[in-house]
Formats: structure tokens, C-alpha cells, sequence
């Protein structure tokens, strides 16, 4: 597709139970960011790629949060035994260079009972 | 003090109307975004500027380095307008690449 892509777009997962987040970007775009928005709140950065490699992990706010991009392209973000604070909108945005303009996802939202 | 500031918080007005919001910075940037977030919606990129003006349908962005200070214009506002707007800038080449976030301006356009 033309845009970033983002999968699932709703997640509703029980307290300590593990989520999967997916996150297609624009075909070619070297750089990948995750971004976790709190309601009513802006982005927060959590993650960047550059190609396979993490080069940011300095916003995850837990071990519990894992990311990776093993070719380059696709991302997924897990979160492991999932607690109520982490829910939120989990947004990724992908762009040609780290600092060219980010195209960013629709998000998922994931709410954690 | 934020490095990235919008004014203002909350913005009403009536549709037809000129909207201009304002975004102020207070640190070195390569690039300013505008970009678009409807309710319970994803972000979407309006523009990125380094200098002058650009236009693209009913919004048109400026910034002026000198000042640290850019605007975004919207001519024949319409309710579908309606969204939180935010400024985010994009520090020089030396510095870390993280955008640094405004706290976005709340726009309604009332019909």
C-alpha cells in the first residue's frame, strides 16, 4: 500500500498476557519509529530502526517492551505480561532518513483490563 | 519553559473562518512538522519546512528561522477541520534526531 500500515488497529488483552503490535511501512523508508500516545496526551518516542538495526531502544519504558525489524522492513512491537498502564495508542512512523518527514500509521489502540 | 510551545491551547470558531495557529521554539532545528490528529485518530503529516511558505489545498504553513517561529493557516475553515494540531521540531544534523512535540492546539469548527 501508499501509507503506513498498522495491525491490529484494537486490541484488548487481559492483565499479564502478552500483545503483538505490526507495523508495515512505506516500502523503502530506511527509518522506523514507535511512539506510544497516552489519552489525551502527545507521542511518546519508545523505539527507532534504521534498517534492521535498533539504534534507539531509550524510550522503552520496561523490559517487558521488545522490538524488532528483523529485514528491514516489517516491525513488531511486543509487550510481555501486560499491565493497565500500558494502555494506550501505539503509533509507528517510518521515513527515508532520520530526519526526513515521518509518515505515520494509523496506531493501535490497546487497552489492558 | 518548553523548547517547542503552541498558542493556542484551544481554538472555536465558525466555519468559514481564517484559523491561524501559532508555534514557537526556543532550540536549533534541520525541519518543522505540522501535523494533524482527528479524535481517536492517527497522526497525519501536514507539512515539513526548513524555510519560506508552503501551501496545499486551504493550509499553508510559514516559518521564520530567524524569529523560531511558524504558523499554520487554514483559509474557509469547515467543521471537518476539526482536530489537534501539532508542531513538532526536528533538532540540527549535530544533536539527537528525536522530534521534539508541542502540545498540539485543539481546533473546533463549529457549523
Amino acid at each position: 500500500g501508499a501509507g503506513v500500515s498498522q495491525s491490529p488497529r484494537y486490541k484488548v488483552a487481559k492483565r499479564g498476557q502478552d500483545v503483538a503490535l505490526r507495523c508495515d511501512p512505506i516500502s523503502g523508508h530506511v527509518s522506523l519509529f514507535w511512539y506510544q500516545q497516552a489519552l489525551g496526551q502527545g507521542p511518546e518516542f519508545l523505539t527507532y530502526f534504521q534498517n534492521e538495526a535498533q539504534l534507539d531502544k531509550s524510550g522503552l519504558p520496561s523490559d517487558r517492551f521488545f522490538a524488532e525489524r528483523p529485514e528491514g522492513s516489517v516491525s513488531t512491537l511486543k509487550i510481555q505480561r501486560t499491565q493497565q498502564e500500558d494502555s494506550a495508542v501505539y503509533l509507528c512512523a517510518s521515513s527515508f532518513g532520520t530526519r526526513g518527514r515521518q509518515y505515520f500509521g494509523p496506531g493501535t489502540r490497546l487497552t489492558v483490563l | 519553559k518548553n523548547e517547542v510551545e503552541q498558542s493556542p491551547q484551544n481554538l472555536t470558531a465558525q466555519e468559514g473562518e481564517f484559523i491561524t495557529i501559532n508555534c514557537s521554539y526556543s532550540v536549533g532545528i534541520s525541519a518543522l512538522h505540522w501535523l494533524q490528529q482527528h479524535p481517536g485518530g492517527g497522526i497525519v503529516s501536514l507539512f515539513m519546512l526548513s524555510s519560506g511558505k508552503k501551501k496545499h489545498g486551504r493550509l499553508i504553513a510559514t516559518i521564520n528561522i530567524q524569529e523560531k517561529h511558524s504558523s499554520l493557516h487554514i483559509t474557509a475553515s469547515h467543521p471537518r477541520d476539526s482536530a489537534v494540531y501539532i508542531c513538532a521540531v526536528i533538532p540540527p544534523m549535530d544533536s539527537n534526531y528525536q522530534l521534539i512535540w508541542g502540545a498540539g492546539t485543539k481546533l473546533i469548527i463549529k457549523p
